[in-house]
């Protein structure tokens, strides 16, 4: 099961910041939070992720709370290309050092013109 | 230009087919993954390669089958033994286990 929570919908108007939330209220010491998006009928692309440290790379900023349970996804200045499914997830170890990432449903990030 | 590819684009399968959905890569990556994806619903793994000639089940590895004979190929074999094939197939790769994974463009999978 998906060890994280996200709103079904969100609406961003573009040029505005979309800030997308995720709760991961059960996540260990050692477990990463990733972030990807999925335009309809595509692979997920990879966004950025992060540990316990704030991340932001050309795509978006990645804020963790200080105890580990939620986070935020910043996208700084949306466009309509921005339009997509945006899944928050823990990665979590299956063993003999690999990891699996488990997609919920996500959030679907509609931007507004 | 380096990624990953998926072919074909889209597939359809007549009852009772077994059939072969490709996936290669460039990137010099040692572990591969494929995962389902059923409409409205998230990505479940079906089976993973962490290195050449070694592969494991995911959760959903039941009616599937893979290879991993050579290090840019994971080649996936969906069996007249799974029921329920249409869905959209994502292959997806990584350097190692622990690392960022970077996924195909997908193969849509329907039954005629």
């Amino acid at each position: 099961d998906a060890k994280t929570t996200q709103p079904t919908s969100m609406d961003c108007a573009e040029g505005r910041a979309a800030n997308l939330p995720c709760n991961h209220s059960t996540i260990s010491g050692n477990e990463y939070v990733y972030w990807y998006r999925q335009i309809h009928s595509q692979g997920p692309q990879y966004i950025i992720h992060g540990l316990k440290n704030n991340e932001t790379n050309e795509m978006a900023s990645l804020i963790i709370t200080e105890d580990r349970k939620s986070s935020t996804l910043i996208l700084p200045h949306a466009t309509l290309r921005d339009t997509a499914v945006y899944y928050c997830i823990v990665r979590v170890a299956t063993g003999a050092g690999s990891y699996q990432l488990t997609f919920g449903k996500g959030t679907k990030l509609s931007v507004i013109p | 230009d380096g990624g990953i590819t998926q072919s074909p684009k889209y597939l359809f399968r007549k009852e009772g087919q077994n059939v072969t959905l490709s996936c290669e890569q460039n990137l010099n990556h040692d572990a591969m993954y494929w995962y389902r994806q059923d409409p409205g619903q998230g990505l479940r793994l079906i089976y993973y390669s962490q290195i050449v000639n070694d592969f494991q089940k995911g959760d959903i590895a039941e009616g599937y089958s893979v290879s991993r004979e050579k290090k840019e190929s994971f080649p996936l074999t969906v069996t007249s033994a799974q029921k329920n094939p249409t869905a959209f197939y994502l292959c997806a790769s990584s350097s190692g286990g622990r690392e960022t994974q970077y996924f195909g463009p997908g193969t849509r999978l329907l039954v005629l």
